[in-house]
């Protein structure tokens, strides 16, 4: 039980163009999900907190309108990179926490590697 | 502000030597403790935690960690090491009320067959 999957696990686009990453839960309920970011050979980066319903909390530094995270359901989150740059280019790894497990554990995607043109 | 240190980026041991990759954390309150492993371009595997209790926590493929609140570490360890244990290790600490995670470095474990 608690899997989360990702969609795409890899994208190549365009610089200037837009992209979006879906995190799903498949067997439970996210009532709380993660963004992360994860440059080679890296920590992961916490990029922004997003509870079911209501608007995501951003960490310092990550800008939220290039940014989009949405998470309109209790199973489904996306994040949409827009206006994509080299820069952007990097693995995104989403987690989840919900009613799988109690709060204490974060269950984690396979992660989306994004490559900007 | 809560925080990890992974003092060591790299760790090489032979197959079948005991393994310790170590952690130590910075937290207020009780720290609930994490470990995932990841592979390479893969996301993180949950291995252990600690959350109260025992101070040792035995989790996934035979790895355990030794909570030991006097140093405020968490060290990661196996008897017996396997090559296909070879991969990058975090530890985690988490807290807040969003209960976020707030991940070590890294470490790269090798083992040489």
């Amino acid at each position: 039980g608690a899997v989360v999957s990702q969609h795409p696990s890899w994208v190549i686009c365009k610089s200037g163009t837009s992209v979006k990453i879906e995190c799903r839960s498949l067997d439970f309920q996210a009532t709380t999900m993660f963004w992360y970011r994860q440059f080679p050979k890296q920590s992961l980066m916490l990029m922004a907190t997003s509870n079911e319903g209501s608007k995501a909390t951003y960490e310092q530094g990550v800008e939220k309108d290039k940014f989009l995270i949405n998470h309109a359901s209790l199973t489904l989150s996306t994040l949409t990179v827009t206006s994509a740059h080299p820069e952007d280019s990097s693995f995104y790894i989403c987690s989840a926490t919900g009613t799988s497990g109690g709060t204490d554990e974060q269950y984690f995607g396979p992660g989306t590697r994004l490559t900007v043109t | 502000a809560q925080s990890v240190a992974q003092p060591e980026d790299q760790v090489n041991v032979a197959e079948g030597n005991p393994l310790t990759v170590k952690c130590t954390y910075s937290v207020s309150g009780n720290p609930y403790l994490f470990w995932y492993v990841q592979y390479p371009n893969r996301g993180l595997q949950f291995l252990l935690k600690y959350i109260t209790g025992d101070n040792l926590v035995k989790g996934s493929y035979g790895f355990e960690a030794e909570f030991n609140k006097s140093q405020t570490s968490f060290h990661l360890k196996k008897p017996s090491a396997l090559v296909s244990d070879s991969a990058l290790y975090f530890c985690a600490v988490m807290g807040g009320s969003a209960r976020q995670l707030t991940f070590g470095s890294g470490t790269q474990l090798t083992v040489l067959p």
